[in-house]
């Protein structure tokens, strides 16, 4: 199996609301990672969790909050977000931390903030 | 710093033709350089890495690169264009030199359009 999974696919959210997105891989994988892309534009690195640790922080504002809860599972709480929030949040994986691997991706979820 | 550039914005090339995909790169040490492809509402998928060794290196999907240290280039080439390979290609590389602030760093992307 070397299938990234993204849930939800879309979101649409307010600013007052909580909601979480969730990614799951099942490749054995030791790091995941969170990325945000706006329209044609390249990925943006958010978070990096490596063996269930966060391991790098890209100055990403409170309101995201990561979570690893086990080796399979990576979550992003989401909470007063506003509406440049707006973007497809990425989520990948990859054998470890070191960039000599590569990284598989998920579909990515859509979320919009109104 | 570590950066790579894509110096085309879109690139257009009749079905059966040759493409090239450009991508230049500024890194201290040794590249680390990858491809991956865009789909439209879908993620990021690896297309091939260099490393170290060949400098020809063949990925998935019939594509290939080249790794030039002379021009600092890693271009993104195939034999004979699909339709189906249109697409957003982006040039990545690697980010930093210690473990734990590892990180790819993508290029702006590439539009690929293939015609019939």
């Amino acid at each position: 199996d070397t299938e990234v999974t993204q849930t939800p696919k879309h979101l649409v959210m307010g600013m007052t609301n909580k909601k979480s997105l969730k990614c799951e891989q099942h490749m054995g994988h030791r790091a995941m990672y969170w990325y945000k892309q706006k329209a044609k534009k390249p990925p943006e690195l958010m978070f990096v969790y490596s063996y269930e640790k966060l391991s790098i922080n890209e100055s990403v504002p409170s309101r995201f909050s990561p979570e690893c809860p086990n080796s399979s599972l990576l979550n992003l709480h989401l909470h007063a977000l506003q509406p440049e929030d707006s973007a497809l949040y990425l989520c990948a994986s990859s054998q470890g931390q070191a960039v000599s691997y590569e990284q598989y991706f998920g579909p990515g979820t859509r979320l919009t903030v109104t | 710093a570590q950066s790579v550039a894509q110096p085309e914005d879109q690139v257009n090339v009749a079905e059966g033709n040759p493409l090239t995909v450009k991508c230049t790169y500024s890194v201290s040490g040794n590249p680390y350089l990858f491809w991956y492809v865009q789909y439209p509402n879908r993620g990021l998928q690896f297309l091939l890495k260099y490393i170290t060794g060949d400098n020809l290196v063949k990925g998935s999907y019939g594509f290939e690169a080249e790794f030039n240290k002379s021009q600092t280039s890693f271009h993104l080439k195939k034999p004979s264009a699909l339709v189906s390979d249109s697409a957003l290609y982006f040039c990545a590389v690697r980010g930093a030199l210690s473990y734990n602030t590892d990180k790819l760093i993508f290029g702006t992307g590439t539009r690929l359009q293939v015609f019939p």
